[in-house]
């Protein structure tokens, strides 16, 4: 299967500490983009980050790619219960049709 | 500007009926995707259209489903002779460019539910 791995699966944290979590996938990629699903809704999108960047910031959150490692994280620095969620990366292929695939998720409970 | 628009929100059906949802992409967007969530799972990939072109239907079950996205009206995500293992959340989204190189924005979703 070409589905990414997301790690932790679960991950359960108090308000005001960091929540990391992992992505990784097996293809060459474009771009790699992380979505917020909360509970019984639709996905948000959170950040991008291409291929040629190694970070990238927006708010609380951080995304770090290696494409040595073909691996992404992200962390959400002072966590809030409201980040309670589950947490998927995407990622396109190399061609401009390429497969895009989500990871399992991450789901994110913090606790007030 | 709207979101990317599903509807019905909830749909229930019986065991061989149709199960027709529904997409209308934000204004502007001419990229369609259909993704699946079973409970419990990720999201996977079905369908990539255009206006009037499927793309990439690589992630479609072989029978049974189909979709659509005609000039005019949303695109149609089309499940034949439903069975229980169709339940899921089905997911649209829509982008102004093609897929590989911009963000996508997700609609709120369909679930289905087949008795």
């Amino acid at each position: 299967s070409q589905q990414g791995e997301e790690d932790p699966q679960a991950l359960s944290i108090q308000e005001g500490e960091n929540a990391t979590m992992n992505c990784s996938y097996k293809t060459s990629i474009n771009n790699l983009q992380w979505y917020r699903q909360n509970s019984g809704r639709g996905l948000v999108h959170l950040i991008l980050i291409r291929s040629n960047e190694r970070e990238k910031h927006s708010g609380r959150l951080r995304v770090t790619l290696d494409t040595s490692k073909k691996s992404s994280s992200l962390l959400i620095t002072a966590s809030r219960a409201a980040d309670t969620a589950s947490y998927f990366c995407q990622y396109a292929g190399g061609t401009s049709y390429g497969k895009l695939t989500f990871g399992q998720g991450t789901i994110l409970t913090v606790h007030p | 500007n709207a979101g990317v628009m599903q509807n019905p929100r909830h749909l229930v059906r019986r065991r061989g009926q149709e199960a027709r949802l529904r997409c209308s992409p934000m204004k502007g967007h001419s990229h369609v995707y259909w993704y699946r969530q079973l409970p419990e799972e990720g999201l996977k990939f079905m369908v990539y259209l255009q206006k009037e072109n499927i793309i990439d239907e690589s992630g479609m079950p072989k029978e049974r489903f189909s979709a659509e996205f005609p000039k005019e009206g949303p695109s149609i995500l089309r499940i034949q002779q439903v069975v229980r293992g169709d339940s899921a959340a089905y997911f649209c989204a829509s982008s102004p460019l093609q897929r590989s190189t911009d963000t996508q924005y997700f609609g709120p979703g369909t679930r289905l539910t087949v008795l």
